[in-house]
């Protein structure tokens, strides 16, 4: 698989529902960092970890880096319908430095 | 809170054409980026900008792409001469390296859509 790919390709859940996403890179990392994106607009930044941490939190984000495994996972706790969006990993080899995206995780989260 | 601002949001151009997309990055932000989507596809880098000049550049940024910081707080991305594959969503983003974090903050995008 190339840099920062995602899994599942897509996923659907109900109202208050967690969804959970992973991203796996091939190559050492500073940075990795998730977007969302909702349809047809712009990249909102969501949380960024760094290579010598294994867990954030961000209200009801809550992200994972495993950099033994080369992955992280993006957990979204009690899922809103206004969750509904594309979800990116991007990764970094420096701060500064280019960010390599992944294929992104569809999340339909439905009423 | 500051944001990165593009113009235009939509722009239609026909083939051959060069155009000018904007950006205008967060204020304090030294770092600049172009990156670009074409539909339904990944996010891909572009190149990124430092100091007034280029810091690194991919293998889609070919000989028909300039980058350009004009005055003090516009950064613009030219495309010479416009392809059908130019067809994308375009993406402006900055970082702020005194922050010590390596977060970049994306702009809204510019569609083109050339014919």
């Amino acid at each position: 698989s190339q840099q920062g790919e995602e899994d599942p390709q897509a996923l659907s859940i109900q109202e208050g529902e967690n969804a959970t996403m992973n991203c796996s890179y091939k190559t050492s990392i500073n940075n990795l960092q998730w977007y969302r994106q909702n349809s047809g607009r712009g990249l909102v930044h969501l949380i960024l970890i760094r290579s010598n941490e294994r867990e954030k939190h961000s209200g009801r984000l809550r992200v994972t880096l495993d950099t033994s495994k080369k992955s992280s996972s993006l957990l979204i706790t009690a899922s809103r319908a206004a969750d509904t969006a594309s979800y990116f990993c991007a990764t970094g080899k420096a701060a500064g430095n280019k960010l390599t995206f992944g294929g992104g995780t569809r999340v339909l989260v439905k009423p | 809170e500051p944001e990165v601002t593009q113009t235009p949001s939509h722009q239609v151009t026909q083939m051959g054409q060069e155009v000018i997309l904007r950006c205008v990055p967060i204020s304090n932000h030294l770092y600049f980026y172009w990156y670009r989507q074409i539909l339904g596809q990944k996010v891909e880098f572009l190149v990124s900008f430092y100091n007034n000049e280029i810091s690194e550049k991919s293998e889609i940024f070919d000989d028909q792409f300039s980058v350009e910081r004009p005055d003090g707080s516009n950064f613009t991305l030219k495309i010479r001469s416009t392809k059908l594959e130019d067809s994308a969503m375009y993406f402006c983003a900055s970082h702020d390296p005194g922050s010590h974090q390596e977060t970049q903050y994306f702009g809204p995008g510019t569609r083109l859509l050339v014919l």
